[in-house]
Order: C-alpha cells, then sequence, then structure tokens
C-alpha cells in the first residue's frame, strides 16, 4: 500500500528551538507539499517541491524553511519555533501532472 | 488563482437522513475538484474527484458529488448518514502554481466542515 509517513505524531518543542518535521514517501512521487491545518483556516500550503533540490514558496511561507535532498523525503524546518506555529502539520505527495494526491497522518505540535 | 469556499462551519444531521455538505469554487478554465475527508486527529482520505464527464460523482463510503456548471457548486451527498460518517470534510480545487519549471499542480483546500451525525 502506499504511504506517506510523517515520523512523528505528536511534539511539544519550546519557544526558539529548531525544528524538523520529516516526510518520506514510498511511491516515487515528484511532488511533495508541506500544509498548515488551523480551526477555521483549513489547510494552508506551506511550501512545495517539485523535484529533489527544489523548492517553491506556498501561501505561509514565513517562519518555516525546507529541504529535499533526495527524491523521498522532504523536511520542514521551524528555524526558531514561536508559539503562532503551534499546529496540525501534514504531508502530502504526488505524481506530475496527477489528480491524486496523499496525505500523511500529520503531525500536531505545540510549541510551549 | 482558483478557490473553493465551504459556507458551513459545521453541518448536523440525524443517522439514516441523507446529508449534503455544500462547495463552491471560482475557476479560470475547466474546475478539477476534490473531496476530502478527516477523522480526529488523522491526515486526509481522499473521497472523490471530477475531473470530467458525468456530472454526478461516485465516491468512497457511499458518498457522492454532484457537479453543477451553473451555479459553480460541488455539493457532497449521501443519501443515508451514518454515526461514524462524523468527521471533518474538505473541498478542493486543483490549481497551477507556476515556477521556473514550468508550473505544478497543486490543491488548494475550503475552510472544512465538521459534519456531525447524531444518532
Amino acid at each position: 500500500d502506499v504511504k506517506v509517513t510523517q515520523s512523528s505524531r505528536y511534539l511539544v518543542k519550546r519557544t526558539g528551538e529548531k525544528v524538523f518535521l520529516e516526510c518520506v514517501q514510498d511511491m516515487d512521487h515528484e511532488n511533495m507539499f508541506w500544509y498548515r491545518q488551523d480551526p477555521g483556516l483549513g489547510l494552508r500550503l506551506i511550501y512545495f517541491s517539485y523535484d529533489v533540490k527544489m523548492k517553491e514558496k506556498g501561501d505561509i511561507p514565513e517562519g518555516y524553511s525546507v529541504s529535499r535532498e533526495k527524491k523521498e523525503r522532504f523536511s520542514l524546518i521551524l528555524e526558531s519555533a514561536s508559539t503562532n506555529q503551534t499546529s496540525m502539520y501534514l504531508c502530502a505527495s504526488s505524481l506530475q501532472g496527477s489528480y491524486g494526491y496523499t496525505f500523511g497522518s500529520g503531525t500536531r505540535l505545540t510549541v510551549v | 488563482a482558483q478557490s473553493v469556499a465551504q459556507p458551513e462551519d459545521q453541518v448536523n444531521v440525524a443517522e439514516g437522513n441523507p446529508l449534503t455538505v455544500k462547495c463552491t469554487y471560482s475557476v479560470s478554465g475547466n474546475p478539477y475538484l476534490f473531496w476530502y475527508v478527516q477523522y480526529p486527529n488523522r491526515g486526509l482520505q481522499f473521497l472523490l474527484k471530477y475531473i470530467t464527464g458525468d456530472n454526478l460523482v461516485k465516491g468512497s463510503y457511499g458518498f457522492e458529488a454532484e457537479f453543477n456548471k451553473s451555479q459553480t457548486s460541488f455539493h457532497l451527498k449521501k443519501p443515508s448518514a451514518l454515526v461514524s460518517d462524523s468527521a471533518l470534510y474538505f473541498c478542493a480545487v486543483r490549481d497551477l502554481r507556476v515556477h521556473a519549471s514550468g508550473g505544478s499542480y497543486i490543491p488548494t483546500f475550503g475552510r472544512g466542515t465538521s459534519l456531525i451525525v447524531h444518532p
């Protein structure tokens, strides 16, 4: 069964910490995405990547960066975590040009 | 940019009754529309999609959606609701994001509708 795996279901970090959220897909998909989900706001795109080492800003990139050194792995980095980054983070992937998007189970991050 | 709107934050329905979760879209060109479901503390699961063709699309778990071009709507429906259908439902549209290597198709989501099915 095809999968997008997010390494942590729950994370608690302190303000100012550097935080890494990891996402791995086993489907050889070109595209990978990071979304943030907040109540009443739906899913908002933070960054996406369409190839190894290629990345594009989404709608809310401020305070985040990403890394894609290998095709199967897409990392979201919070350089200095802040309490307003407390949220559910969802990773997804897709084949270029396809209509299907596969989501991971999400990482619920709390910044204290 | 393409967008979708879900006008209801919450929908309440009794078990066994038909349910409708509303979605309207705003696109240039032909829309590619999706419905996803999210159960508590889980990721999104695909329900169905409209690409072209028949305006009534059938999906997983007995759900269907009706594409209406004149009303720019893509409402999710089920003839008989189950308590286990209680979840968060997201409508999405495929949007093209242009970049240096051409473009990538990205799903853009509505705010979500919480469906509560009462026993």
